[in-house]
């Protein structure tokens, strides 16, 4: 059981340059998220995606676009990065149950602009 | 804005030691997780608390939710090596969908 797979691990990009993160989970979920891990910062939730077909944004989407592809799938896209985008992203995906919601992260995509 | 403050930031201890690490709100939370996240790798869940005031065991980790569902508490008794991480709390809201938020994390040292 694969749980949630990022693609790519590492990546650099130089200013300017657009890139796209895939996200893929085999656990039948109807929510999906992308969040970025800074130092110091915690994880902050760029977007994400209660169901197949929607999308919202989180506390830090600016410069960042994203697409449910399907239930399985959520892509994250930067058009133009820039060096404040250097960071570690991970994907989630959760089923709520109950008064709680258990997250799943992938393994993470480190970036860098330069 | 809704903020969880983790303390200490950092924490460097002898293997066999005691320690406490604490997750504070102002905000009253549905429930809080608590994550350990090793590096390379994403955030694994530990544990969840929903109650006020409800404590769990998992092997030497205890974690205790506050009365008023606003802090929480991760006790870890005799710490050993592979306790070595990061460990993150995160407060669920429930808004019609569920909101989480993270605190920034705690990082564990424990030297043999």
């Amino acid at each position: 059981n694969a749980g949630v797979t990022q693609t790519p691990k590492f990546q650099v990009l130089k200013t300017g340059q657009s890139m796209t993160l895939q996200c893929a989970q085999d656990m039948n979920h109807n929510s999906m998220y992308w969040y970025r891990q800074d130092p110091g910062m915690g994880l902050r939730l760029i977007y994400y995606s209660a169901s197949e077909g929607t999308t919202d944004k989180g506390e830090v989407p600016n410069g960042y676009n994203v697409s449910r592809l399907n239930k399985r799938e959520f892509s994250l896209r930067l058009e133009s990065a820039a060096p404040s985008q250097t960071s570690v992203y991970f994907c989630a995906s959760s089923e709520p149950t109950g008064l709680n919601e258990k997250l799943f992260f992938g393994s993470g995509t480190q970036l860098s602009v330069l | 804005t809704q903020l969880l403050e983790q303390s200490p930031q950092f924490l460097s201890i002898q293997e066999g030691e005691n320690l406490t690490v604490y997750c504070n709100s102002s905000s009253v939370f549905s429930s809080l997780q608590w994550y350990r996240q090793e590096p390379g790798e994403g955030p694994v869940l530990l544990v969840t608390v929903v109650t006020g005031g409800e404590v769990k065991k998992l092997k030497r980790l205890t974690f205790q939710f506050g009365d008023a569902r606003k802090d929480s508490s991760l006790h870890i008794t005799a710490a050993q090596t592979g306790d070595t991480g990061l460990y993150l709390c995160a407060g669920s809201i429930n808004t019609g969908g569920f909101k989480t938020i993270f605190g920034a994390g705690t990082r564990l040292f424990v030297k043999a």
